[in-house]
């Protein structure tokens, strides 16, 4: 069956632009989470969605980054006026459900690099 | 405070034999859920076994088992006979809160390298 998957697989952008990363889910799965992971660090969580709603934003990082989820399927990450800090691998995971026992499946992530 | 520590920045291994990854964590919750992933070179996470906090057995999945000491709160990932293409960076995650919303926190990794 089909994973969860991410697009693009690669974005360079200026300083200063707008970028949407998207992630499309495991069908079925109501839980979703975005995570940043820097070269050689670990993962730092970002946001997560129930459904369409998003109980936990605490780990956005500045106001420059939103995400919206629709139809309680795919996701999209939005950051604006992108700063060379913001280079990262973001990625994406789906869970069944929030629950304590449920692992998460992830994307194969998006390379973002900010000139 | 670090929920999940991960000691071990980086680990060796001759092929063939077992290797253990370190693991400890902190949380005030009861009810909470443990587990390892694994990260090739090639960037995704997969997925390798799960322990829950009330689970007396410790878990098993093939060549990976997961020593839980719950008085210590450490969740040690063990691989036996280890592979060449166990190389790769581990992960060390929790999932605790209660309301029916756990958040993964991940641990910063540990590095395997498996000689020959």
């Amino acid at each position: 069956g089909a994973g969860v998957s991410q697009s693009p697989s690669n974005k360079v952008t200026e300083k200063g632009k707008d970028v949407e990363l998207r992630c499309d889910p495991i069908s079925g799965h109501t839980a979703l989470y975005w995570y940043r992971q820097s070269l050689g660090q670990g993962l730092e969580f970002l946001i997560y969605f129930q459904g369409n709603s998003a109980p936990d934003k605490s780990g956005l990082p500045s106001d420059r980054f939103s995400a919206e989820r629709t139809g309680g399927s795919v996701s999209t990450l939005t950051i604006q006026r992108t700063q060379q800090e913001d280079s990262a691998v973001y990625l994406c995971a789906s869970s069944q459900t929030s629950g304590r026992n449920n692992e998460q499946f992830f994307g194969p992530g998006t390379r973002l690099t900010v000139l | 405070a670090q929920k999940i520590t991960q000691t071990q920045p980086g680990m060796f291994v001759q092929e063939k034999e077992a290797v253990t990854l370190d693991c400890t964590y902190d949380t005030s919750d009861q009810s909470y859920g443990l587990f390892w992933y694994k990260q090739p070179s090639s960037g995704e996470m997969i997925f390798l076994i799960y322990q829950g906090s009330y689970d007396e057995q410790n878990a098993t999945e093939g060549r990976y088992s997961l020593n839980f000491q719950k008085a210590r709160k450490s969740a040690n990932l063990v691989i036996s006979a280890s592979q060449l293409g166990d190389s790769a960076m581990y992960f060390c995650a929790m999932r605790e809160g209660g309301g029916g919303s756990y958040i993964p926190t991940f641990g910063r990794g540990t590095s395997l390298i498996v000689h020959p």
